[in-house]
């Protein structure tokens, strides 16, 4: 069965870019049957996707971070990649890597991964 | 931008059904699916395209949408039902996630 797991710095100073790299076990990226979406989740708060990425490279992203935010997929490692730039205290918070199922303009994800813990520090 | 609303508790005893609401604007036109999260864990999917249950979901879970409300049943809640529920949708241009609402099992 396919697994996520994200890996990266927990600490990232104020006015940095955030990197973090997704791995995916169990299944292609490159079988073009999925997308690969970030969301991340505010310390005790809600969910907030960041956007997806397609095999080939195809992106898209939420219109709140679209300009800082950058989705990469290296399909040799079967890894996917987030850059968020330019954070602050307001980015802190667990991101997920989740697999992205789309059908009938619908998009949904499963599984997601275990998520990690960025702090961003001043 | 487009907003889905859930209340932020929902309380049931062992054995009743609990219903868990989610409402926005024309919300039945659109697809809406349910993440179960569990204290320390990732959210997990037991409802997709408003009422289909992924494999290993128990069938006590089951999903509607209509006008401008989802609902998340569970029938016969279970202690280990306890958790966080979030509902979500694709606006068009973005998918949106509810606030989430904390199920308690008492």
């Amino acid at each position: 069965h396919v697994q996520l797991q994200e890996s990266g710095p927990g600490l990232v100073k104020s006015s940095q870019t955030l990197s973090l790299t997704c791995t995916v076990s169990g299944d292609s990226i490159r079988s073009g049957g999925y997308y690969w979406s970030w969301i991340r989740q505010h310390p005790g708060k809600g969910l907030e996707w960041i956007g997806y990425i397609y095999y080939s490279g195809y992106t898209y992203y939420n219109p709140s971070l679209k300009s800082r935010v950058t989705i990469s997929v290296d399909t040799s490692k079967n890894q996917l990649s987030l850059k968020l730039s330019s954070v602050t205290a307001a980015d802190t918070a667990v991101y997920y890597c989740a697999r992205d199922e789309y059908s009938s303009s619908f998009h949904w994800f499963d599984p997601w991964g275990q998520g990690t813990l960025v702090t961003v520090s001043s | 931008s487009y907003e889905l609303a859930q209340p932020p508790s929902v309380s049931v005893s062992p054995g009743q059904t609990a219903s868990i609401t989610c409402s926005g604007d024309k919300l039945g036109d659109k697809y809406a699916c349910w993440y179960q999260q569990k204290p320390g864990q990732s959210p997990v999917l037991v409802i997709y395209q408003d009422k289909k249950r992924p494999s290993g979901i128990p069938e006590r879970f089951s999903g509607s949408n209509s006008g401008n409300t989802a609902t998340l049943t569970i029938s016969g809640a279970q202690a280990m039902d306890e958790a966080d529920y979030y509902c979500q949708t694709w606006d068009g241009s973005t998918v949106v996630f509810g606030g989430g609402t904390k199920l308690t099992v008492l």
